[in-house]
């Protein structure tokens, strides 16, 4: 069984400091990993995925994630924020098998102040 | 990149009446679609799995004769809310999985979603 957790319902930074979103996942398998987001009234957009190579992913818009087997964690960062940046972002699991579904942690909301 | 369309966008109906929602693959062949719901401040929650060319695998607590789930061919899925109540309200959005670059990592491509309010 998989799970994820989003440790932060809400996060608040100011524009040009580091963001921090905490993801723990738990996985009988060897997971693949992944974080979306999801502006206001828009599509959920692919930031970046883990699938067994390099533990220290790089996605778009500067954002980059950490897989750590040994913390079950796979926290997003980004080094200074962009008030663009403002959206409910999703940590997302899944196990690899054929067929599965992803498997959604319950979303982050980062503010971005100027 | 791989891009899905959803249609409508946006639908507003009565209580008691049927709608219908598609889910398309725009560039690619899409062997394995999903659905989720999404309620708002919420995280997404996986209603079914819809398969082409066989019956769509639905998650527990999902009523499959209210949430009918169509995969007719390799591009397009329907999500069919029968017999709508306001209850049903919500954000529906599709997913598709692109079975060329289906790479261990289950990349799948999301539809910018359905809003659906019952009145």
């Amino acid at each position: 069984a998989q799970s994820v957790t989003q440790l932060d319902s809400h996060v608040s930074v100011s524009e040009g400091t580091p963001v921090l979103l905490r993801c723990n996942y738990s996985s009988s398998y060897s997971p693949s990993l992944f974080w979306y987001v999801q502006h206001p009234n828009k599509g959920l957009q692919l930031l970046l995925k883990y699938t067994s190579a390099a533990t220290l992913v790089k996605g778009i818009n500067g954002f980059e994630a950490e897989f750590k087997k040994s913390e079950t964690s796979f926290h997003l960062t980004k080094p200074s924020a962009h008030m663009s940046d403002a959206a409910e972002y999703f940590c997302v699991v899944t196990d690899n098998q054929a067929g599965t579904a992803l498997i959604f942690g319950k979303g982050t909301t980062l503010s971005v102040s100027s | 990149g791989a891009v899905v369309s959803q249609h409508p966008s946006w639908v507003i109906c009565k209580s008691g009446t049927s709608v219908k929602i598609e889910c398309r693959s725009l560039d690619f062949q899409a062997t394995t679609m999903f659905w989720y719901r999404q309620f708002p401040k919420q995280s997404l929650m996986l209603m079914a799995t819809s398969n082409e060319g066989s019956k769509a695998t639905y998650e527990q607590g999902v009523e499959k004769d209210k949430f009918l789930i169509n995969h007719a061919s390799l591009t397009l899925s329907t999500l069919t809310v029968t017999s709508a109540h306001p209850e049903d309200s919500s954000f529906y959005i599709c997913s598709a999985r692109d079975p060329i670059k289906g790479d261990v990592g289950e990349t799948q491509y999301f539809g910018p979603g359905t809003r659906l309010l019952v009145l």
